[in-house]
């Protein structure tokens, strides 16, 4: 069964420092997207792909976080400079507008600790 | 803003008895709920789902009901067994052709005791 890769899956960096993320969608899964999950609460939506373009970065924190998916599949989200606030766990989950269920299939997602 | 309320945070049933967490939901555009099993380090897991033009769905055990005009679902386990320990996220998705917003809820760590 196909599923979504994330890597990598745990990153500890010092805080002020550059850290990025990767995710690839499952094949032909044209939505893509970023969540943030801190400690004991629920996925927050940080940006939307829909094929290359951002549909929805309105919670991207963007003097420090960007992503980008170049070509509509794989995907990058950046955070530079890291700040401890953004220890958590970074999920990535893609969706087919195809599929009449709609299902959000989820990474394993990357465990980010800044120290 | 639009948010979704989750309620209780934390639930404990003894083996063999049901469970039901309760959400609620404002934006009333909202027309797909999924409801998902997420255990420690894992990725959520979704487990069943319901559109807004149904009442009821259930799968075996499992079980979601969908109030529109009160804008608020339920998730039930019949049953419960100690693998069903985990955290349950409910969210609210609308969902239209050029649109694709979802919202989870803050999430219910449910422990069923042997």
């Amino acid at each position: 069964e196909a599923e979504v890769a994330q890597s990598p899956r745990y990153k500890i960096t010092e805080k002020s420092q550059a850290v990025a993320f990767w995710c690839d969608p499952i094949s032909g899964h044209a939505t893509l997207y970023w969540y943030r999950q801190i400690l004991g609460q629920g996925p927050e939506l940080l940006v939307q792909f829909q094929d290359e373009s951002v549909v929805d970065d309105s919670q991207l924190p963007k003097d420090r976080f960007s992503a980008e998916r170049l070509k509509g599949v794989d995907s990058t989200l950046k955070i530079q400079p890291a700040e401890l606030g953004d220890s958590a766990m970074y999920l990535c989950a893609s969706s087919s507008p195809g599929q009449a269920l709609y299902e959000q299939y989820f990474g394993p997602g990357t465990r980010l600790t800044v120290t | 803003g639009e948010n979704v309320e989750q309620h209780p945070s934390t639930l404990s049933v003894q083996e063999g008895d049901s469970a039901v967490i309760k959400c609620t939901y404002s934006d009333s555009a909202s027309n797909y709920f999924p409801w998902y099993k997420q255990e420690l380090g894992k990725r959520p897991q979704l487990i069943i789902d319901i559109r807004s033009n149904v009442g009821e769905k259930k799968d075996q055990r499992i079980a979601v009901t969908l109030n529109k005009t009160a804008k608020h679902f339920s998730l039930h386990i019949t049953e419960t067994q100690p693998e069903d320990s985990a955290v349950y996220f409910c969210a609210a998705r609308k969902i239209k052709t050029s649109y694709d917003k979802v919202i989870f809820g803050p999430g219910t760590s449910l422990s069923v005791i042997p």
